[in-house]
């Protein structure tokens, strides 16, 4: 079975601190996604960057960076310069292709709290 | 803006009443999926269309069902919900491998509360 671990239930910093995010999972693809979503307390999900596994250049959207380690299977995320609005549940995904559809496995995600 | 629509943020059901949630997208989606979202167990696969009419299993599929009659609608069903059924469920979609699937669309969650 595909898996997703997020080995970090909570972790607090303070603000303009950086912070990283861990994640590994396990997958039989040979082709497959990476993602970080982020779920701020108004619930919506939000993409937050997105890793192919075929690339071996490391994602970064601005202050959000990851750590990709195929071999590993380990797929990080490091937030820069930590601010106040990046306090969130955030989950790690997986892709994984079943009857056609382009399936998701997340895991248990890592409440993140950015203290001022 | 491309849109997935819950159509409600906070429902309040009795045991045993069936219960419809309701998801549409606007983007001309190929798959929609159906997520509980629990404290400590992240999102779980309930169900997922790939078509118009079609449906899996997820993961924890018992007690719950589907309909997908239109492309851009995907019901959940709870056909007699009881209280191990409240929780925070999420409607997502995306598009199909070939038309360049690059995760999903989440709708803003509807909170189920079953009494």
């Amino acid at each position: 079975a595909q898996t997703v671990t997020q080995s970090q239930p909570e972790m607090s910093v303070q603000e303009a601190e950086t912070v990283t995010l861990s994640c590994t999972y396990d997958t039989s693809e040979n082709n497959y996604y990476l993602f970080w979503y982020k779920q701020p307390p108004s619930r919506q999900m939000i993409l937050v960057i997105r890793q192919e596994a075929y690339k071996q250049q490391n994602a970064t959207e601005n202050r959000f960076s990851v750590n990709f380690q195929k071999a590993a299977k380990s797929f990080s995320l490091k937030i820069s310069d930590s601010q106040l609005g990046d306090t969130a549940m955030y989950f790690c995904a997986c892709h994984k292709v079943i009857q056609g559809a382009q399936k998701l496995v997340f895991g248990q995600g890592t409440r993140l709290t950015i203290n001022p | 803006d491309v849109k997935v629509t819950q159509s409600s943020r906070y429902l309040v059901k009795r045991t045993g009443e069936k219960v419809f949630l309701e998801c549409v997208q606007d983007m001309d989606h190929e798959n929609m999926f159906w997520y509980r979202q629990d404290p400590g167990l992240g999102l779980r696969l309930i169900y997922f269309s790939y078509d118009v009419k079609m449906k899996e299993k997820g993961d924890i599929p018992e007690g719950y069902s589907v309909s997908r009659e239109k492309k851009e609608r995907f019901s959940l069903i709870l056909e007699s919900a009881s209280t191990n059924q409240t929780s925070m469920y999420l409607c997502a979609s995306s598009l199909s491998r070939h038309r360049g699937f690059g995760g999903y669309t989440f709708g803003s969650g509807t909170r189920l509360t079953v009494v």
